[in-house]
């Protein structure tokens, strides 16, 4: 079975630009989380998305939103990008089938300038 | 929220010690508890969970503890080798939250050859 996917791995941004990340997950799981990762804050939960709806919410700003298509497949979108937005975004997958076991993808590096 | 503390935040030893990170969490409702390994420039990597009707559990030379009474848990790694070395993140989440991790700050572990 192939593991989360994530699409693109390294991106360079500008300040007050928007970005949108892509990922896939696991084949069969139906829920999909993202958290972002610093070296201040540590992996920090954004939001999951079951069955298309949002189903949990971090504490993030408006800027930080998601979707989820039928297919599972979620994209975050971050708009009016901040300096402190530079991080390592992860999405991860799990279904209910595997207990909830939460899995990672590689991430995608976000570098905001 | 919940919130979850881990210490150390860096552990040093020689291989083929055993190496312990503790942490505990402010959330009575949680019942999950996964360890997650994260080496440098790579996705978080689960290693080992535990769900809270289960005192401990082994996997190898991996074994983590939790005490619901304290709420604190525990992850052991005996006999460790060099290509242990990576960064430790425990988690906990409740068990209507799924994908909702609350990550701990993380663990260093190095072990010297």
């Amino acid at each position: 079975k192939a593991g989360v996917t994530q699409t693109p791995r390294y991106l360079i941004k500008t300040r007050g630009q928007q970005v949108t990340l892509s990922c896939s997950p696991i084949s069969g799981h139906r829920s999909v989380s993202w958290y972002q990762q610093t070296p201040g804050q540590g992996l920090q939960f954004l939001f999951e998305y079951f069955s298309e709806t949002q189903r949990n919410k971090g504490n993030f700003p408006g800027r930080f939103s998601g979707r989820q298509f039928s297919n599972s497949r979620s994209e975050m979108n971050v708009s009016t990008l901040e300096l402190g937005d530079s991080a390592l975004y992860l999405c991860a997958s799990s279904s209910e089938g595997s207990g909830n076991t939460i899995y990672f993808g590689e991430g995608s590096w976000l570098t905001v300038v | 929220g919940e919130n979850v503390e881990q210490h150390p935040s860096t552990l040093s030893v020689q291989e083929g010690d055993s190496a312990v990170i503790k942490c505990t969490y402010s959330d009575s409702a949680s019942n999950y508890f996964p360890w997650y390994k994260q080496e440098l420039g790579k996705r978080p990597q689960l290693i080992i969970d535990i769900r809270s009707n289960v005192g401990e559990k082994k996997d190898q030379r991996i074994a983590v503890t939790l005490n619901k009474t304290a709420k604190h848990f525990s992850l052991h790694i005996t006999e460790t080798q060099p290509e242990d070395s990576a960064v430790y993140f425990c988690a906990a989440s409740r068990g209507t939250s799924y994908g909702k991790l609350t990550f701990g700050q993380g663990t260093i572990l190095t072990v010297h050859p």
